[in-house]
């Protein structure tokens, strides 16, 4: 069964830190994407990348980094954790063909 | 720049009663059209896409989507609705790479 792992379901960081939140892919799929899902704002694309060591800003980077420097891993970056930072964060990948996202099962990151 | 609109935030449908969640779309081209689902504290989970041909796509758990190019509608239906419908529905556009997501619809079935 084809796979995005992310490494935590559940987070609780205090504010200030540098957090790191892990994404695995196992399709050999060229894109992947960071997502931020809150109530009345739906999914907001926080950084995506086409291929290892590319990346692109997407509608919302403030705050946050990515890398990727193996295909099939895609970690974010939280630089130094904010409280308006707590969030579902959702990973997801796809092949330049098919276009339609595989996703993980979600990280939902509290700040404290 | 490509678009989708989920105009209900939320759809209240007893089971057993058809149900339908609707979603608009705004792109320069022909459209790739996609419909998931998400159920609580999880990933979002495909259900059907649209890419060309048959304008009633077929898609997981028994839930299909008309294309209507008219009316720039891709709406999602289910003859049936089951209790175990009850999830957040996103409809998504692709942007290539990316996907464009709809603000998701709550769907809410009851016994």
């Amino acid at each position: 069964d084809v796979k995005v792992t992310q490494s935590s379901r559940y987070l609780v960081k205090r504010t200030g830190e540098k957090v790191f939140l892990e994404c695995v892919q196992d399709m050999d799929h060229e894109n992947m994407f960071w997502y931020r899902q809150d109530p009345g704002l739906g999914l907001r694309l926080i950084y995506f990348s086409y291929d290892v060591k590319m990346k692109e800003k997407g509608d919302i980077p403030e705050g946050y980094s990515v890398s990727r420097e193996k295909k099939e891993r895609f970690s974010l970056i939280l630089e130094s954790a904010s409280t308006n930072q707590t969030s579902m964060y959702l990973c997801a990948s796809s092949s330049h063909a098919s276009g339609g996202y595989t996703f993980g099962s979600g990280t939902r990151l509290t700040v404290v | 720049a490509q678009s989708v609109a989920q105009p209900e935030d939320q759809v209240n449908v007893a089971e057993g009663n058809p149900l339908t969640v609707k979603c608009t779309y705004s792109v320069s081209g022909n459209p790739y059209l996609f419909w998931y689902v998400q159920y609580p504290n999880r990933g979002l989970q495909f259900l059907l896409k649209y890419i060309t041909g048959d304008n009633l796509v077929k898609g997981s758990y028994g839930f299909e989507a008309e294309f209507n190019k008219s009316q720039t509608s891709f709406h999602l239906k289910k003859p049936s609705a089951l209790v175990s419908d009850s999830a957040l529905y996103f409809c998504a556009v692709r942007q290539s790479p990316m996907l464009t997501f709809g603000g998701g619809t709550r769907l809410m079935v009851k016994p």
